[in-house]
């Protein structure tokens, strides 16, 4: 089945400490998005990228750090300089042409 | 640039009642307007979408919406709620100029009582 894989689905993380979370799609499509989700906010984007080896920043991207060396692959590095780091993060991709996006389930990342 | 707006926090609706949540948009150019629905924990999921045509847009789970370009909206309904209606609803816009991201509302969160 094609789709997008987001892991873990819980991430614990002490201060001070870098983390990564997964995203991975099959489903050829270009681009991949992440972002943060925290009550009553709705989704603010924290980069995208349209094609391989190259990525934006979104609106949110102090903090974080992203990488995109494969087609399948989007991973989104949570740095020690994100202060308020505990959120709900979504990972999502689409094709280059007018449909929507496919989203994963995403990671809770709690800082304790 | 794109935006969406939705504008309740809480849809509170008893079962079996007409089930309605607001959008509306502002583009530059033509909208390509979709609505996507969010359980606990969970990513988003696809509804339906409105590109061209017929302006009313039938999807999944026997929701609809109805697009206005006069009023720039675009309305999420039901015509009978169900409990498991209960979840957060995100209205979304992308414009036919320019890049392909996608301007999400705030969501609204839909509580159907038995």
């Amino acid at each position: 089945d094609g789709g997008i894989t987001q892991s873990p689905k819980y991430l614990f993380r002490k201060e001070g400490q870098n983390v990564t979370l997964s995203c991975e799609q099959n489903l050829n499509h270009d681009a991949m998005y992440w972002y943060r989700q925290d009550p009553g906010q709705g989704l603010r984007l924290i980069y995208y990228s349209q094609i391989v080896n190259d990525f934006q920043k979104g609106d949110i991207a102090e903090g974080y750090s992203v990488s995109r060396e494969k087609k399948e692959s989007f991973p989104l590095t949570v740095t020690s300089a994100q202060k308020n780091p505990t959120a709900f993060y979504l990972c999502a991709s689409s094709p280059r042409t007018v449909y929507g996006y496919t989203f994963g389930s995403g990671t809770r990342l709690t800082v304790v | 640039a794109q935006s969406v707006a939705q504008p309740e926090d809480q849809v509170n609706v008893a079962e079996g009642n007409p089930l309605t949540v607001k959008c509306t948009y502002s583009v530059s150019g033509n909208p390509y307007l979709f609505w996507y629905v969010q359980y606990p924990n969970r990513g988003l999921q696809f509804l339906l979408k409105y590109i061209t045509g017929d302006n009313l847009v039938k999807g999944s789970y026997g929701f609809e919406a109805e697009f206005n370009k006069s009023q720039t909206s675009f309305h999420l309904k039901k015509p009978s709620a169900l409990v498991s209606d209960s979840a957060l609803y995100f209205c979304a816009v992308r414009d036919t100029h320019g890049n392909n991201r996608l301007a999400f509302g705030k969501g609204n969160q839909v509580v159907v009582i038995p």
